[in-house]
């Protein structure tokens, strides 16, 4: 079992609608919390960071971070066709910068 | 600035064959790590080093060797190459500390192994 968990999805969402995105993690010694889209073909692009426990928000994107239930999610807000990629979740274990994927989830924005 | 690179970008290579993937970061950062990439398997960590002179196993080090030659380049060995280790290999790199949401990407190197 991997330390980070994803939904593999894919996970389809109409234009406008709100997409959400959900990881687990094993280990509660897990400091930090990072979403990473990721385009075919393409490298992953950190799009949102968070460590403290409840809601974060940039723009159109929130993450939410839960350690007591060690679950983190990606709330994509007015969805567009131009969020259709890959979403990784990773998480740094035990403070020693040792960063870990989840399998990641397939999103499609459906116009 | 160029961020993170990686040379090569493409690579075949026959079974048995060795390689050195190279990582260079320009960005003054502590954290260095090497990923596979397979289909369906997200990233997987395969070594990553903390800190210049420094470097620990992650999920899948077997049949890879890195060193951290200064702060700013890392590099990936592989002394025996396997079909199995036809990958996207990814190099990234980031300033330590949960404070820090820094954690960049090279553009990859994919290698085949026949």
């Amino acid at each position: 079992q991997k330390e980070v968990e994803q939904n593999s999805g894919p996970l389809s969402v109409p234009e406008g609608a709100i997409a959400s995105l959900n990881c687990t993690y094993s280990d509660r010694g897990s400091q930090s919390f990072f979403w990473y889209r990721q385009y075919s073909g393409k490298s992953p692009e950190l799009i949102m960071f968070i460590y403290s426990n409840g809601d974060k928000e940039d723009g159109r994107f929130t993450a939410q971070l839960n350690k007591a239930s060690q679950y983190v999610s990606l709330l994509i807000r007015d969805s567009q066709p131009s969020d259709s990629a890959t979403y990784l979740c990773a998480a740094e274990m035990n403070r020693d910068d040792k960063i870990i994927f989840g399998k990641g989830t397939r999103l499609h924005i459906l116009p | 600035n160029a961020g993170v690179t990686q040379t090569p970008k493409f690579q075949v290579l026959k079974t048995g064959q060795s390689m050195t993937l190279q990582c260079a970061q320009d960005m003054n950062h502590n954290s260095m790590y090497w990923y596979r990439q397979d289909p369906g398997m997200g990233l997987r960590l395969i070594y990553y080093s903390a800190s210049e002179g420094t470097t620990d196993k992650g999920e899948v080090p077997n049949g890879y060797n890195v060193s951290r030659l200064n702060k700013r380049e890392f590099s990936l060995r592989l002394e025996s190459a396997a079909p199995s280790q036809t990958s996207v290999y990814f190099c990234a790199s980031r300033t330590a500390g949960r404070a820090y949401n820094d954690q960049f990407f090279g553009p990859g190197t994919r290698l085949t192994v026949l």
